[in-house]
């Protein structure tokens, strides 16, 4: 089993939607967890960390849940410059390497 | 200020050759990363550096990659006797410190290319 599991779409829908990505990780030790970003060909641009509680940043939201070791990012209204890879990412333990899992692509049309 | 360094941009190299990689992480950072990315693939970790400690090398794919961190800044991946599979883009990543809530920045990659 991957250590980090992503869906990796295509999720193609209209500006101005609602989309969800899941993400699921194997190592239960596992410490903090992020959402990165990726355009085509360039370099992945953190995005949000996700904490326990769950937190918000704007029409972006992460969630945690680490009984079922699951983790999702939810985007609100859609836009034109979401459209990108979107790499769920795990720390295996404090003070230990980043795993990114494959990406889910999202494009987002007019 | 700069950011996360590497060189060179693009690098096409024969097979069997050998290859150095060079990252340059933001000045005090004290966590290094190394990971490779294929055409339409994932991040897959190779190495990973902090402070003085031992660095992390379980994910090296082979006895032919290695890395090391001089003085605790620059940082050197070797690929020895290349093969055609090497072809990705190799991407080093630094951070301030590790733990929650720390974010990685990375370098815009060598794009390595084996014929």
């Amino acid at each position: 089993r991957k250590e980090v599991e992503q869906d990796p779409g295509p999720f193609n829908v209209p500006e101005g939607a609602t989309v969800a990505f899941n993400c699921t990780y194997s190592n239960s030790a596992s410490q903090s967890f992020f959402w990165y970003r990726q355009d085509c060909r360039k370099e992945p641009k953190l995005l949000m960390s996700v904490y326990s509680s769950g937190n918000e940043d704007g029409r972006f939201t992460a969630q945690l849940n680490r009984a079922s070791q699951y983790i999702s990012l939810l985007i609100r209204d859609s836009k034109l410059s979401d459209s990108a890879t979107y790499l769920c990412v795990v720390m295996r333990q404090a003070g230990t390497a980043l795993i990114f899992g494959k990406g889910t692509t999202l494009s987002v049309s007019s | 200020g700069a950011g996360v360094s590497q060189s060179p941009s693009n690098k096409v190299t024969e097979k069997g050759k050998d290859v150095e990689l060079r990252c340059d992480p933001i000045s005090g950072h004290t966590a290094l990363y190394w990971y490779r990315q294929s055409l339409g693939q994932g991040l897959e970790f190779l190495i990973y550096f902090q402070g003085n400690s031992a660095p992390d090398k379980s994910g090296l794919p082979s006895d032919r990659f290695s890395a090391e961190r001089t003085g605790g800044s620059v940082s050197t991946l070797t690929i020895q006797r290349t093969q055609q599979e090497d072809s990705a883009v190799y991407l080093c990543a630094s951070s301030a410190m590790s733990g929650a809530g720390t974010e990685a920045f990375f370098g815009q990659g060598t794009r390595l290319t084996v014929v």
